[in-house]
């Protein structure tokens, strides 16, 4: 079945670091990604759509320029986290579907716990 | 705007028991609804997909109905095991909001050996 690879798992930093995650369709193309947020013990928050070779949609209240999302190939999107502080320390989970638009479920990664010190 | 409910927030039974968990939407107009399961510190795995013609789907002990009318779904797990105990998602899709999942939040499971 479809695979959505996503890296680091975990990522422990100082204030003030940049951090990159990548989310990689493995055996299917992706035209369009999503980012979520979730907080703990609450639901995923839809932060972006990423869509290859164009701009992200992001949702109201996020921040483009603290998020930044780049989806340069079919099979890989990166969420970076730029200037990260304490309160950006969350679950960050990305997921994609083979065919979007259509029935077919979402497939999602396994999640970056994020803690920045 | 499309709001998600999940009832109850947590749940405890024996293991052996029958249970059902309660997912409600506000909009009706869905183009599909989604179960998932998400275990502590990881992604979700998705269970079972409902399209909006569909009334319920099947998979092992699990079953899901959907009645879109009156916004609701139902995840039923039957002969609970310990191994079910996990966070259970449900999430409907319309396509005029681009594809995008909107999620409840989730009941926390717990089945008791």
């Amino acid at each position: 079945g479809a695979v959505v690879s996503q890296h680091p798992s975990r990522v422990i930093c100082k204030s003030g670091t940049s951090v990159k995650i990548e989310c990689r369709s493995l055996d299917f193309q992706a035209t369009t990604m999503f980012w979520y947020r979730q907080f703990p013990k609450k639901s995923l928050m839809l932060m972006a759509t990423s869509n290859e070779g164009s701009k992200a949609t992001y949702e109201q209240g996020v921040e483009k320029d603290k998020f930044l999302i780049n989806h340069a190939s079919l099979t890989l999107s990166t969420l970076t986290v730029t200037s990260a502080h304490p309160e950006d320390s969350s679950f960050y989970i990305c997921s994609a579907s083979p065919t979007p638009g259509s029935n077919q479920p979402q497939h999602f990664g396994d999640g970056t716990r994020l803690s920045i010190l | 705007k499309q709001e998600v409910t999940q009832i109850p927030a947590a749940l405890s039974v024996p293991e052996g028991e029958n249970l059902v968990l309660n997912c409600s939407f506000t909009d009706s107009a869905i183009y599909n609804l989604q179960w998932f399961r998400q275990d502590p510190g990881k992604g979700l795995t998705s269970l079972l997909l409902i399209q909006s013609s569909q009334r319920e789907q099947t998979s092992g002990r699990l079953n899901a109905s959907l009645d879109k009318s009156s916004g609701r779904s139902t995840l039923y797990i039957a002969a609970s095991q310990p191994g079910d105990s996990a966070t259970y998602l449900c999430a409907v899709k319309r396509l005029e909001y681009g594809n995008k999942l909107v999620f409840g939040a989730g009941t926390i499971l717990r089945v008791k050996s």
